[in-house]
């Protein structure tokens, strides 16, 4: 079975304070993981992936991600929250045949 | 043109119409997907083609007919659909598809936003 919990649908920061988007999976293989980010009416586009290499992630627009096995968890951050973050973000897994499964995603708002 | 581009970018259709929804990718890639985005529910993926064919249907009701003539266009034509059928349909792309061996990740377009009246 493979699933992907994002712990939070809504989060709100300040402009200039840190982001964290909380992302929990299962999988009975090594998964893969990626963040994407959704702007109103918009596509999906790719913050970042893990694909079994480095457990700390670098992506776009200063966001990163840590992949933590113990705590099956790959949770979102970024130092300093910027308007243009505001946006919903999805985390995703995947693993074994034809398994893609999205996160409901977390609507990130930024407070100037 | 780049990347994955869909049209329309916006379809209202009555019950009994049909119509076709067109997404084209530039990427060079292998695969490409349908996913249904509604209101308060999860990414829902539809219809996976690896090299132009059907490798996943993940139980769509028959009113939505997926079409893959090449690996750069893929089409979901429609018919009689349902106003629970209105939402938001993505297409996407990637290097090799699901089941394939490595994940790789997927290129989405804007979308279709389908209103079914």
């Amino acid at each position: 079975a493979q699933s992907v919990t994002q712990l939070d649908s809504h989060v709100s920061v300040s402009e200039g304070t840190p982001v964290l988007l909380r992302c929990n999976y299962s999988s009975s293989y090594s998964p893969s993981l990626f963040w994407y980010v959704q702007h109103p009416n918009k596509g999906l586009q790719l913050l970042l992936k893990y694909t079994s290499a480095a457990t700390l992630v670098k992506g776009i627009n200063g966001f990163e991600a840590e992949f933590k096995k113990s705590e099956t968890s790959f949770h979102l951050t970024k130092p300093s929250a910027h308007m243009s973050d505001a946006a919903e973000y999805f985390c995703v897994v995947t693993g074994g045949y034809q398994k893609v499964t999205f996160g409901t995603g977390t609507k990130l708002q930024v407070i100037p | 043109e780049t990347g994955v581009t869909q049209t329309p970018r916006h379809l209202v259709m009555g019950m009994t119409n049909k119509k076709s929804l067109k997404c084209e990718q530039h990427l060079g890639h292998n695969a490409m997907y349908w996913y249904k985005q509604s209101a308060k529910k999860p990414l829902e993926l539809m219809f996976v083609y690896n090299f132009k064919e059907q490798t996943e249907n993940n139980s769509v009701p028959s009113r939505f007919s997926p079409e893959c003539p090449n690996s750069s266009h893929l089409f979901l034509h429609l018919h009689t659909l349902q106003p629970e059928d209105s939402a938001l349909y993505l297409c996407a792309s990637s290097q090799a598809g699901l089941g394939q061996g490595r994940i790789y990740e997927q290129y989405f377009g804007p979308g279709t936003r389908l209103t079914v009246t």
